[in-house]
């Protein structure tokens, strides 16, 4: 599976945009895009996923760059139970190899 | 409707002893997947199973651990003679597609 790069740590204010970068530039015309989360002692929950084109959930949205090399996970107003560890995962098979993620902190 | 279900929640073992860990997936779910975590660290790939087939056990640790599917449901992790560093939670997923992984809250495994 093609390697992501991810920030270790970012930190955001509650009620504010947060912008979460993965870059992937090895990445592959099959592979999907995967972003998981996971809060202090749960086990990772799914928040999105694409291949070319940007998507939005209720969740999040993920912004594909055009060369597909790096992605963005948007969180459009963060919330203090956002705080977890985000994944990004390059995958075209079944197999999802987690990297150590962006841990993320969200202020009062 | 349920989730994914794992049991025991928390396991302490003394070193040497077997172990097994149970993974009850989401009704529906031809495949299932086994992680683990240790403490402060990532989610290490063990296993995965399409229907009651594992076509991949390359990230297993030793041959102390093996696994297993029945009825295309409910999967066993079993680890012989435990050792102190196979201490971590063991986490499993399943899903009906390979785009979307539903997590079980885990087995904490401590072995003294």
């Amino acid at each position: 599976d093609a390697k992501t790069t991810q920030p270790n740590s970012m930190e955001s204010n509650e009620e504010e945009p947060v912008h979460l970068p993965c870059n992937h530039s090895t990445i592959s015309g099959t592979d999907y895009i995967h972003w998981y989360r996971q809060l202090p002692s749960q086990g990772p929950e799914y928040v999105i996923h694409g291949l070319t084109s940007n998507v939005n959930n209720r969740m999040a949205s993920l912004a594909i760059a055009e060369d597909r090399k790096s992605s963005t996970l948007i969180l459009h107003r963060a919330t203090l139970r956002d705080a977890a560890v985000y994944y990004c995962i390059l995958s075209n098979t079944d197999k999802l190899i987690f990297g150590t993620g962006t841990r993320l902190q969200v202020f009062p | 409707g349920a989730g994914v279900s794992q049991s025991p929640s928390n396991k302490v073992t003394e070193k040497g002893k077997d172990v097994e860990l149970r993974c009850d997936p989401i009704s529906g779910h031809t495949a299932l997947y086994w992680y683990r975590q240790s403490l402060g660290q990532g989610l290490e790939f063990l296993i995965y199973f399409q229907g009651n087939s594992a076509p991949d056990k390359s990230g297993l640790p030793s041959d102390r651990f093996s696994a297993e599917r029945t009825g295309g449901s409910v999967s066993t992790l079993t680890i012989q003679r435990t050792q102190q560093e196979d201490s971590a939670v063991y986490l499993c997923a399943s899903s009906l597609s390979a785009l979307e992984r539903f997590f079980g809250p885990g087995t904490r495994l401590t072995v003294l």
